[in-house]
């Protein structure tokens, strides 16, 4: 079983629709977690760090089960530009080792 | 942008050959990570640098070793190329003295073997 695991995808949505995306961990030590934005051919773009429960920015939406130990993503509203690849890491204490999964594709259609 | 640097962004190697590549931190932190990201998945772990020491290691062979630098930079080194080496490989940076462990990638090398 892989350390972070995350549903492939594709996504394909509409302009404005609501999208979540699930990621589950199996190292219980994990302390922190990331969701990250990778556009083809890119480098990995931070797009939140969870340490708590969860949090919010913008449009987008963190939570994090430490009892289930899963990790969620929600997009509102989405928009053509939010077209990605999303990937999730969780990092033990002191980050001395981050794992990520392979990563969600995500299409935005007009 | 994060300001993590990586050169060269492309190279060609053929197999048996040795390879490094660079990285320069961003302004402020001490920790260097190295990741290897084959077509299609997700970057795997291959090793931490802080303090100039190896501090943390993912599941790959002693031919991929690393330095770290006085001033942070890095250099990840792998010898006797494979064709499965080819991969883009991205270095990050962080900082230990804010306690955050949140990673900053750089551009990434894409390393191609024939």
């Amino acid at each position: 079983r892989k350390e972070v695991e995350q549903d492939p995808g594709p996504f394909n949505v509409p302009e404005g629709a609501t999208v979540a995306f699930n990621c589950t961990y199996s190292n219980s030590a994990s302390q922190s977690f990331f969701w990250y934005r990778q556009d083809c051919r890119k480098e990995p773009k931070l797009l939140m760090s969870v340490y708590s429960s969860g949090n919010e920015d913008g449009r987008f939406t963190a939570q994090l089960n430490r009892a289930s130990q899963y990790i969620s993503l929600l997009i509102r509203d989405s928009k053509l530009s939010d077209s990605a690849t999303y990937l999730c890491a969780a990092s033990n204490t002191g980050g001395f080792k981050t794992i990520f999964g392979a990563g969600t594709r995500l299409f935005v259609k007009a | 942008e994060t300001g993590v640097t990586q050169s060269p962004t492309h190279l060609i190697k053929t197999r048996g050959q040795q390879v490094t590549l660079r990285c320069s931190s961003q302004s402020g932190h001490n920790t260097v990570s190295w990741y290897q990201q084959a077509l299609g998945q997700g970057p795997q772990f291959i090793f931490q640098y802080y303090r100039e020491e190896e501090n943390g290691r993912g599941n790959f062979p002693p031919r991929f070793s690393g330095l770290q630098f006085p001033n942070y930079s890095s250099e990840l080194n792998v010898n006797a190329l494979e064709l499965d080496d080819s991969a883009l490989y991205l270095c990050a940076s962080s900082s230990r003295i804010d306690r955050t462990d949140t990673q900053y990638f750089g551009p990434g090398t894409r390393l191609t073997v024939l």
